[in-house]
């Protein structure tokens, strides 16, 4: 089994570009997540979700969407880039969300700068 | 708010013993869980607690006191490998993980 897999691993953007970061999980989780994480702060969570079809805001949701057409694929797109979006991201996926004894397992991470 | 406090940075020696605190104030409590992140790389699971008390994992312990807010990992018999953050995350009524920033860990030898 591979995981997680997040796609790129590093991105430089400009002000206005958009982009797709890309998840890929093959372990059949029901409940995949985004957070960001940024120097001195703890991971907060972007969107959510627990299962296909099924999406939700987290902490910090502005300017990012996601979908989730299949169980597999949750990709997180940055619609406008702005240079506080530069941070390392996180894909995170579990069996499912609403239990405390699930754990997460994460991706590699994509480290993004924005211009 | 909810928040989760933990030390920013501390140092050991290579072969002693690290204690590395957590105190929360969440909506609800649904466990308790301790992640390894080496610079660069993923964060990996290392401990669950939902009752108080002590898990212990070969060489890393985690307890918990529900009624203190507060936790501890335990590093025994540190090794270089373990130079890595520790992230405290609490699962809140909602069932949504609540992180603190991490404590990163520095072993000398």
């Amino acid at each position: 089994n591979a995981g997680v897999t997040q796609t790129p691993k590093f991105q430089v953007l400009k002000t206005g570009q958009s982009m797709t970061l890309q998840c890929a999980q093959d372990m059949n989780h029901e409940y995949m997540s985004w957070y960001r994480q940024d120097p001195g702060m703890g991971l907060r969570l972007i969107h959510y979700s627990v299962g296909a079809g099924i999406t939700d805001q987290g902490e910090v949701p502005n300017g990012y969407n996601v979908s989730r057409s299949t169980t597999e694929d949750f990709p997180l797109r940055l619609l406008s880039a702005a240079p506080s979006q530069t941070s390392v991201y996180f894909c995170a996926s579990t069996l499912a969300g609403g239990s405390g004894a699930n754990v997460l397992t994460f991706g590699a991470g994509s480290r993004l700068t924005v211009l | 708010g909810q928040n989760i406090d933990q030390p920013t940075e501390m140092t050991a020696t290579e072969g002693a013993i690290v204690q590395i605190n957590c105190t929360y104030q969440t909506s609800g409590f649904n466990g308790l869980f301790w992640y390894q992140q080496h610079a660069g790389e993923a964060p990996t699971f290392l401990s669950y607690n939902v009752l108080d008390g002590l898990e212990e994992k070969g060489r890393f312990s985690s307890f918990l006191s529900r009624s203190k807010g507060y936790s501890y990992l335990l590093l025994k018999e540190l090794q270089m490998k373990d130079s890595a953050s520790y992230l405290c995350a609490v699962m809140d009524s909602n069932y949504q993980l609540i992180w603190g920033a991490g404590t990163k860990l520095i072993i000398k030898p």
